[in-house]
């Protein structure tokens, strides 16, 4: 089975701190993505990453970047966090870029005072 | 991208089979039908995803009728682990990347 692994599943940060959220998969995909899911909005897609050192921007990069140093783990970075960001954080990965089915780990909820 | 429309919410017992149908009217030709079942406090799972006719998995069958503009997700004998959300997804995995959009789902919620 897949496995992908988020470093959290709580996390309270104060507004204005630097946040790193970081995700591991073990099946050696070339994809990782990162969503946010708000209630009433659904998933949206943050940033996405094909290939080591490679990424892209999805439909809400504002206020966040990426890093992906290694195959297995895709890191997601609040610069400087604010009250907007409060939200459930989901890291997902794929085999094909347009492959329809994602294998999403269990979710960072962060709250940010 | 394929807008698609589904029911807000579904309520069952155990041991009856669940329908659920979703209608995708601008489907693509390229575009597979995917669904997700979602937890609370849990990522969403790949559940089924077809192109047309009939797919069969040990979780669930996805009926697809010809003209593709909708789909029905079947549960055979749900039980109270099968309470979740439920989306619909449309797209095609054809070259380049597939954004998955998942709208609002289906809450199912089964009684004992």
């Amino acid at each position: 089975d897949v496995k992908v692994t988020q470093s959290s599943r709580y996390l309270v940060k104060r507004t204005g701190e630097k946040v790193f959220l970081e995700c591991v998969q073990d099946m050696d995909h070339e994809n990782m993505f990162w969503y946010r899911q708000d209630p009433g909005l659904g998933l949206r897609l943050i940033y996405f990453s094909y290939d080591v050192k490679m990424k892209e921007k999805g439909d809400i990069p504002e206020g966040y970047s990426v890093s992906r140093e290694k195959k297995e783990r895709f890191s997601l970075i609040l610069e400087s966090a604010s009250t907007n960001q409060t939200s459930m954080y989901l890291c997902a990965s794929s085999r094909e870029l347009g492959s329809n089915e994602q294998f999403f780990g269990p979710g960072t909820r962060l709250t940010v005072l | 991208l394929a807008k698609t429309t589904q029911p807000i919410s579904m309520d069952s017992y155990e041991g009856q089979e669940v329908n659920i149908t979703c209608s995708h009217n601008n489907i693509a030709t390229n575009d597979y039908i995917t669904w997700y079942q979602q937890f609370p406090s849990q990522g969403p799972r790949f559940i089924i995803q077809g192109y047309k006719t009939k797919v069969t998995n040990e979780v669930a069958s996805l009926f697809i009728p010809a003209d593709r503009k909708s789909s029905t997700l079947s549960l055979p004998r749900v039980s109270l682990s099968d309470t979740a959300v439920y989306y619909c997804l449309v797209g095609s995995p054809s070259g380049g990347y597939n954004k998955l959009i998942f709208g609002a789902g289906t809450r199912l919620a089964v009684h004992p």
